[in-house]
């Protein structure tokens, strides 16, 4: 398996607070990814990143922000959490632009 | 505008039965493919992909895929299902040409329950 870790791996946070998920890789690849998943949209990208300091928004970038300061380490944060951000959130890297993605265990996150 | 369709929001078969799951999609050219699979509470797992070549393609967990490009349509077929096969199954593509723009679009999913 690729060396993906996701942290925290559950989050229950309240209305209107920032939460910060983290995506960790031993892969040393170039390309990094978030995506939410809810059931009947598949799986859609909010950011992703092709370098150190190089992110740039996905489908549903809307209250979501990213920073990646160092090849291994993509977070995401919720700037002031909603009800409608409750998802499960992957993290995948990549080697190569547009080849097979890796994706991590996932962050459910549930905003009450 | 790119999209993948996966026709079957949930299939059932029966243990021993063989398997196809849809998956057309719409791109400006002849995309890369790609067929995930997920269980419960886990991610994606990559069964098989497509880049070029040989348009049947060998999977892992004996799955296989066949492109066809006059039928922009990448299905995934197993001979015969086991039950622990019962997951969801993603179709995704992704350009050729990305640029700097590496993402994959998916399908929505189709579920997969494995009768006894």
């Amino acid at each position: 398996d690729a060396g993906i870790t996701q942290s925290p791996r559950h989050k229950v946070t309240e209305t209107g607070t920032p939460v910060t998920l983290r995506c960790h890789q031993t892969e040393n690849h170039r390309y990094m990814y978030w995506y939410r998943q809810d059931p009947g949209h598949g799986l859609r990208l909010i950011h992703y990143s092709y370098g150190v300091k190089d992110t740039d928004k996905g489908e549903v970038s809307d209250g979501y922000s990213v920073s990646r300061s160092k090849t291994e380490d993509f977070l995401l944060t919720l700037e002031s959490a909603t009800s409608s951000q409750t998802s499960v959130y992957f993290c995948a890297i990549s080697a190569k632009v547009n080849t097979e993605a890796f994706f991590g265990q996932g962050t459910r996150l549930t905003v009450v | 505008a790119q999209s993948v369709t996966q026709p079957d929001i949930h299939i059932t078969v029966s243990e021993g039965a063989s398997l196809e799951l849809r998956c057309n999609y719409s791109y400006g050219a002849t995309p890369y493919l790609f067929w995930y699979v997920q269980s419960p509470g886990q991610g994606l797992q990559l069964l098989l992909k497509y880049f070029s070549g040989d348009t049947l393609v060998q999977g892992i967990k004996g799955f296989e895929a066949e492109f066809k490009r006059s039928q922009s349509s990448f299905n995934l077929r197993k001979p015969s299902v086991h039950w622990s096969d019962a997951a969801e199954y993603f179709c995704a593509v992704g350009a050729r040409n990305g640029g700097s723009q590496g993402n994959l679009i998916f399908g929505k999913g189709t579920k997969l329950s494995v009768k006894p």
